[in-house]
């Protein structure tokens, strides 16, 4: 099992410029999270999807867009991109239910630059 | 609103020490909290779970203790090694919230 993986690894992008970030894992999880992470900050929840078809706001979700394209996979889009949108980016995913300690996954995480 | 905090931005031991890391909430009463390991340029690993009615969770050489009086959880690190030097975050239920983390440097 791969787990959660994330493409690019790392990405450098102009001030306007548009780019998706893909997600995807093989553990059959319904909830699936993206992050930021900036110095001094923490993790930051931008969105996330309880369920395929499902898409709710997270702390920090202007100027970020996302798909859950089907149960497997769940892509980030910066639609113009913005020096304060330089982060590493992490996606995640956990079981959801009933008794289910919602112990997150996570992917290798996107390093991203906006110049 | 309600606040998950790590107030220690870094933590320096000797090795063979104990390790005790805080993690303190406001404004609300979790159902449980998490706790994750985070290496340099690596996405965070889960640790440890521990749930309100709990007083304390142990798993080889980490204890997780969940006060509810104090609103904080402490998380211990027995014996430490050079090994265990890396960022330690609490989350609150279902991890949508974390902490700020705290950087643990074990010094041999």
């Amino acid at each position: 099992n791969a787990g959660v993986t994330q493409t690019p690894k790392f990405q450098v992008l102009k001030t306007g410029q548009s780019m998706t970030l893909q997600c995807a894992q093989d553990m059959n999880h319904n909830s699936m999270y993206w992050y930021r992470q900036d110095p001094g900050m923490g993790l930051r929840l931008i969105y996330y999807s309880a369920s395929e078809g499902t898409t709710d706001k997270g702390e920090v979700p202007n100027g970020y867009n996302v798909s859950r394209l089907n149960k497997r996979e769940f892509s980030l889009r910066l639609e113009s991109a913005a020096p304060s949108q330089t982060s590493v980016y992490f996606c995640a995913s956990s079981e959801t239910g009933t008794g289910v300690t919602y112990e997150q996954y996570f992917g290798p995480g996107t390093r991203l630059t906006v110049t | 609103s309600q606040k998950i905090e790590q107030n220690s931005e870094a933590l320096n031991i000797q090795e063979g020490k104990t390790a005790t890391l805080t993690c303190n909430y406001t404004n609300y009463s979790p159902a449980y909290l998490q706790w994750y390991r985070q290496d340099p340029g690596r996405g965070p690993v889960f640790l440890l779970l521990i749930r309100e009615n709990e007083k304390e969770k142990r798993k080889e050489r980490l204890k997780v203790t969940f006060d509810t009086t104090l609103k904080q959880s402490l998380f211990h690190i027995t014996a430490s090694q050079p090994a265990d030097s890396a960022t330690y975050l609490c989350a609150r239920r279902r991890a949508l919230t974390f902490g700020s983390g705290t950087r643990l440097q074990v010094q041999p």
